[in-house]
């Protein structure tokens, strides 16, 4: 079965810090993968996504993340946080796409906090 | 561009009622996803719908039901509700499957935030 593991439920980093929040997959095809933001009261943002080609993909905000097929992960980086950064990420991967592509499977998410 | 939007924002209901969530759509855009997010947790696929017709359903029962409307509006409902069903119900659109690209990416609303009590 589909699954996504995002390890560390919270992360605290300091502002200016680099970021790297973890996420593992479980897929048996070529998965689509995503990452998304939700700050408080507010819906998902999506900040990057791999679907094939180039393994680093360039997102919005300044975040990156690395798809590693061998490790079966998909790490959300960013080399200096900002103290608006502060949220909650969660990984996702397409389970349904070219039938439901609306199917996501969501990690459990990584709560980012940042000191000034 | 307008975004997708949901109605209520909040709201409370107690066990055994039925509750109707909205959402519109984000413009250009035919084929809405519903998902729950309990506490604490990542969002579940409840299911999607694609040209008015249910289009892929995740792990919920029956009593979990929805529509989508000639406009792409859409709405989820749920009967006899359970104190389990609290959670953030998020709505989100993205384009459809056939004609142009498909790049499956969601666009979420803001979410209903259900209480049972």
């Amino acid at each position: 079965a589909q699954s996504v593991t995002q390890p560390d439920i919270h992360i605290t980093v300091s502002e200016g810090a680099s970021l790297e929040l973890r996420c593992n997959y479980s897929y048996g095809a070529t998965p689509y993968l995503f990452w998304y933001v939700q700050s408080p009261g507010q819906g998902l943002q999506l900040l990057l996504k791999y679907f094939s080609g180039d393994t680093l993909v360039q997102g919005i905000k300044g975040f990156e993340a690395e798809f590693k097929r061998s490790q079966s992960s998909f790490n959300l980086r960013k080399p200096s946080v900002h103290w608006s950064d502060a949220a909650e990420y969660f990984c996702a991967v397409g389970a349904g796409y070219g039938g439901s592509q609306g199917n996501l499977i969501f990690g459990k998410g990584t709560k980012l906090s940042v000191k000034p | 561009e307008t975004g997708v939007t949901q109605s209520p924002t909040h709201l409370i209901k107690t066990r055994g009622q039925q509750v109707t969530l909205r959402c519109s759509s984000q413009s250009g855009h035919n084929t809405v996803s519903w998902y729950q997010q309990a506490l604490g947790q990542g969002p579940q696929f409840i299911f999607q719908y694609y040209r008015e017709e249910e289009n892929g359903r995740g792990n919920f029962p029956p009593r979990f039901s929805g529509l989508q409307f000639p406009n792409y509006s859409s709405e989820l409902n749920v009967n006899a509700l359970e104190l389990d069903d609290s959670a953030l119900y998020l709505c989100a659109s993205s384009r459809g499957l056939a004609g142009g690209l498909n790049t499956g990416e969601l666009f979420f609303g803001e979410g209903s935030r259900l209480t049972v009590l």
